[in-house]
């Protein structure tokens, strides 16, 4: 299958600062990447969805200036956590999904990246 | 708006018990389903895919069947083994590239 690497896979972060994390389709060019967010014992929640090239579509409740979504070109997108404060603890995983045309793709996940802002 | 059930949030069974996982949507116009396995503070990785027009997916141990009129999803784990215990969600996509939406999990403990 397809493979999505995120990093970093941990991050620990005092509060106030900004966090970057990072996601790339390796062996395929994705139009779409979405972030989730998952907290202890919860499912996925669905933050963002990113298309290439154009502004990031954010869900209710989620602060689109708290997190910036850029997704510059068909194999990398980044989530960045401006401002970090403790309740943005969190596990963060994004999700790609292959260009047009391969509508019936499974969806490829990123190893997830661990926020713990202190 | 499309919300994703999982019963029951937890199970508990010996090792080589045959088990069932169950999914449910309220929204049966979905595009796929697809069921993950998801192991403590780790990624996850993806089970079986169930198109909307197929019945069922079958890998190795594992069995997914999948019925849109009534909203539900079954995973069949035939055998169960003490690696098999993790965190199994199931997640539907309404239309063709939208965001997946997922139901809370089932945490499975097999013991041996």
């Amino acid at each position: 299958g397809a493979v999505v690497s995120q990093h970093p896979s941990r991050v620990i972060c005092k509060s106030g600062t900004s966090v970057k994390i990072e996601c790339r389709s390796l062996d395929f060019q994705a139009t779409t990447m979405f972030w989730y967010r998952q907290f202890p014992k919860q499912s996925l929640m669905l933050m963002a969805t990113s298309n290439e090239g154009s502004k990031a579509t954010y869900e209710q409740g989620v602060e689109k200036d708290k997190f910036l979504i850029n997704h510059a070109s068909l194999t990398l997108s980044t989530l960045t956590v401006t401002s970090a404060h403790p309740e943005d603890s969190s596990f963060y995983i994004c999700s790609a999904r292959a260009v047009a045309g391969t509508e019936n793709t499974e969806a490829f996940f990123g190893q997830g990246t661990r926020l713990t802002v202190v | 708006k499309q919300e994703v059930t999982q019963i029951p949030a937890a199970l508990s069974v010996p090792e080589g018990e045959n088990l069932v996982l169950n999914c449910s949507f309220t929204d049966s116009a979905i595009y796929n389903l697809q069921w993950f396995r998801q192991d403590p503070g780790k990624g996850l990785t993806s089970l079986l895919l169930i198109q909307s027009s197929q019945r069922e997916q079958t890998s190795g141990r594992l069995n997914a069947s999948l019925d849109k009129s009534s909203g539900r999803s079954t995973l069949y784990i035939a055998a169960s083994q003490p690696g098999d215990s993790a965190t199994y969600l199931c997640a539907v996509r309404s239309q063709a590239g939208t965001a997946l939406i997922f139901g809370k999990g089932t945490t499975l403990s097999v013991s041996s």
